[in-house]
């Protein structure tokens, strides 16, 4: 079970680039890295995913270094609207993707 | 699309009272998921069906939740009789495939208060 790290809080400004990095020492060579994003009031909703590289979206940019131990998300330009929990997830690829949220990091952009 | 519908979106509820959370996943998914998540915590997977059929219940409190998909459709999660610590967020959400790659889609949830 590939237990994920993340910081509880960040803090950014508006037009700032955030990064937010997750540790997942034990991940499979199975796993893919996966994000979710929650606004307050609502259900997770999925940002991005990624196996190894780099994927990049309309949304984010996920960077993942090739021992695959640590992954980051990457916000660029964040705006107000940005202000939300981001969660880290493996997905459990052999319990029907059953996904396992931690903490989350709660960003906070500021004018 | 349309998205994961849920109703209520808000109940009260006094404790050892019983209640009833709906929820209809998007068309054409196979595998629906409840979630109770706790002020300030992640969500916690109760529940997880395949169709009709639960692939994962081992996190549902069996004495006093219970749930159903009949149809392999619409799903419902019950509480009886609710406790002060079941006051959260109930997340339903449901996925096109259980092979564990698919993105799970949330609805809006039922958050409960009990008083």
């Amino acid at each position: 079970l590939a237990k994920t790290t993340q910081p509880i809080s960040m803090d950014s400004y508006e037009g700032q680039e955030v990064n937010i990095t997750c540790s997942h020492n034990n991940i499979a060579t199975n796993d893919y890295i996966t994000w979710y994003q929650q606004f307050p009031s609502q259900g997770p909703r999925f940002i991005i995913q990624g196996y190894k590289t780099k994927v990049t979206n309309e949304v984010a940019s996920l960077f993942i270094p090739a021992d695959r131990k640590s992954s980051t998300l990457s916000l660029p330009r964040v705006s107000l609207s940005d202000t939300a929990v981001y969660y880290c997830l493996v997905p459990l690829y052999n319990q029907g993707g059953k996904l396992i949220f931690g903490q989350g990091t709660e960003l906070s952009v500021k004018p | 699309e349309a998205g994961v519908a849920q109703s209520p979106r808000y109940k009260i509820i006094e404790k050892r009272q019983s209640v009833a959370f709906w929820c209809n996943p998007i068309s054409g998914h196979a595998t629906l998921y409840w979630y109770q998540q706790i002020l300030g915590q992640g969500p916690k997977l109760l529940i997880q069906f395949q169709n009709n059929g639960v692939v994962d219940d081992s996190q549902l409190p069996k004495d006093r939740f219970s749930a159903e998909r009949l149809k392999g459709v619409d799903s419902t999660l019950k509480i009886q009789p609710a406790k002060l610590e079941d006051s959260a967020v109930y997340l339903c959400a449901s996925s096109l495939d259980p092979t564990g790659l698919e993105t799970q889609y949330f609805g809006p949830g039922t958050r409960l208060l009990v008083l």
